[in-house]
């Protein structure tokens, strides 16, 4: 079972752009974490927040949630080609079981 | 430090044969997670462990799929017998603190079952 939903579910940019990917989910959750992942590897963990955080930012990263409409985005500044991945929202719903997204696959144009 | 490791990054095989992939996590985590990624999804959670305590295996398929993490440390999942449809990625993930909630995860065992 899959509790986040990313949209889009596929962006091509031109690089230098900025990207926008956001996440739905279904419960009510702890945290929220973003993740990429490049083709053929595992995923690597990028940013986490907090259900009391509204806002969060790493490096060229910002992170915003909000609970009320129970919603994620993940922003990309200045987007460069090594950004080229997929990206997926996941949950933790208060009981460590952390479920993630279908993803969105970002495409940067050079 | 050494990441998380999995054995054998690809393996095919034909269908009824049985398959072993292998993770050992991060020195010291405690938590170790097996998911299941088809091509162009998401990971879903097949087991997560707490040392050697499977914690949470109400996603996996029991009649095929067995695991297990005898002393708490390096992890096995196994398939008897492969069906076609279980071609997809094996990922391990572990974690140190549940709290912070971020995985580690290993670069995946691919399964191609002909």
């Amino acid at each position: 079972s899959q509790q986040g939903e990313e949209d889009p579910q596929a962006l091509s940019i031109q690089e230098g752009e900025n990207a926008t990917m956001n996440c739905s989910y279904k419960t009510s959750i702890n945290n929220l974490q973003w993740y990429r992942q490049n083709s053929g590897r595992g995923l690597v963990h990028l940013i986490l927040i907090r259900s009391n955080e509204r806002e969060k930012h790493s490096g060229r990263l910002r992170v915003t949630l909000d609970t009320s409409k129970k919603s994620s985005s993940l922003l990309i500044t200045a987007s460069r080609a090594a950004d080229t991945a997929s990206y997926f929202c996941a949950t933790d719903a208060w009981d460590d079981k952390i479920i993630f997204g279908k993803g969105t696959r970002l495409h940067i144009l050079p | 430090e050494a990441g998380v490791v999995q054995s054998p990054r690809y393996k095919i095989i034909e269908k009824k044969q049985p398959v072993a992939f292998w993770c050992n996590p991060i020195s010291g985590h405690n938590t170790l997670y097996w998911y299941l990624q088809n091509l162009g999804q998401g990971p879903e959670l097949l087991i997560r462990y707490e040392n050697e305590e499977a914690v949470d295996d109400s996603q996996l398929p029991k009649d095929r799929f067995s695991a297990e993490r005898l002393k708490g440390v390096d992890s096995t999942l196994k398939i008897q017998p492969a069906e076609l449809g279980d071609s997809a990625v094996y990922l391990c993930a572990s974690s140190s603190d549940t709290l912070t909630g971020e995985l580690f995860f290993g670069e995946g065992s691919r399964l191609t079952v002909l």
